[in-house]
């Protein structure tokens, strides 16, 4: 059964520095991994899907990789600003092409 | 945005009642899922459907029910509510190949008192 595990749980950094946030997926095997943004009280945005044959993707200032020999994927978010401020969730099916598994995320504060 | 709605967003409700936590998604996705998330803590999979007429359980165990007599309609049941079902429930849908869910619903807050 795949296990999603993220760190750091929270993390706090002052606006316009570069962060990365980590995941490590237990079974290597993966059919793809997300990234996904939850503000509070709301529900999930998609961010970044990275297929299994894929090393990492894009959008804006976000870039997220996938290793799967090592079983770690890390979502890295450039010259951040206060709006970034919310849960980030790495997630991966249990098995093949299933419903995800969900990490507990990391909880991003920026500073101003 | 988009375009998959819960509803109510809060309930607060007396142990013992029925529940009916609605979701509906305009996009025309064959793909809907139910999360359930207790704060602070990881999404599990409770249901998930992936057409009309077809539902799957989920990851974790659940004492809910739900159907998919509509395409995007994804209703969830407690025919008795208990404290124990006090968390918050996420709807999601997807019209990927892939069996992941694409977007989410803003999630309703239940509380059984």
């Amino acid at each position: 059964k795949q296990e999603v595990t993220q760190i750091p749980a929270a993390l706090s950094v002052p606006e316009g520095e570069n962060l990365v946030l980590n995941c490590s997926f237990t079974d290597s095997a993966i059919y793809n991994l997300q990234w996904f943004r939850q503000d509070p009280g709301k529900g999930l945005t998609s961010l970044l899907l990275i297929q299994s044959s894929q090393r990492e993707q894009t959008s804006g200032r976000l870039n997220a990789s996938l290793d799967k020999s090592s079983g770690r994927s890390t979502l890295y978010i450039a010259a951040s600003q206060p709006g970034d401020s919310a849960t980030y969730l790495c997630a991966a099916p249990n098995s093949g092409n299933t419903p995800l598994v969900f990490g507990k995320g990391t909880r991003l504060s920026v500073i101003a | 945005e988009a375009d998959i709605y819960q509803t109510p967003r809060y309930l607060v409700i007396g142990t013992g009642k029925k529940i009916t936590l609605e979701c509906s998604q305009t996009m025309g996705h064959d793909k809907m899922y139910w999360y359930q998330q207790d704060p602070g803590m990881e999404l599990h999979l409770i249901h998930y459907s992936y057409g009309v007429n077809s539902t799957e359980k989920g990851d974790l165990s659940s004492e809910s029910t739900v159907s998919r007599i509509r395409t995007e309609h994804f209703p969830l049941t407690l025919e008795s509510a208990r404290p124990s079902h006090t968390s918050q429930y996420l709807c999601a849908s997807s019209d990927r190949v892939s069996n992941q869910p694409q977007h989410f619903g803003d999630g309703t807050r239940l509380s059984i008192l």
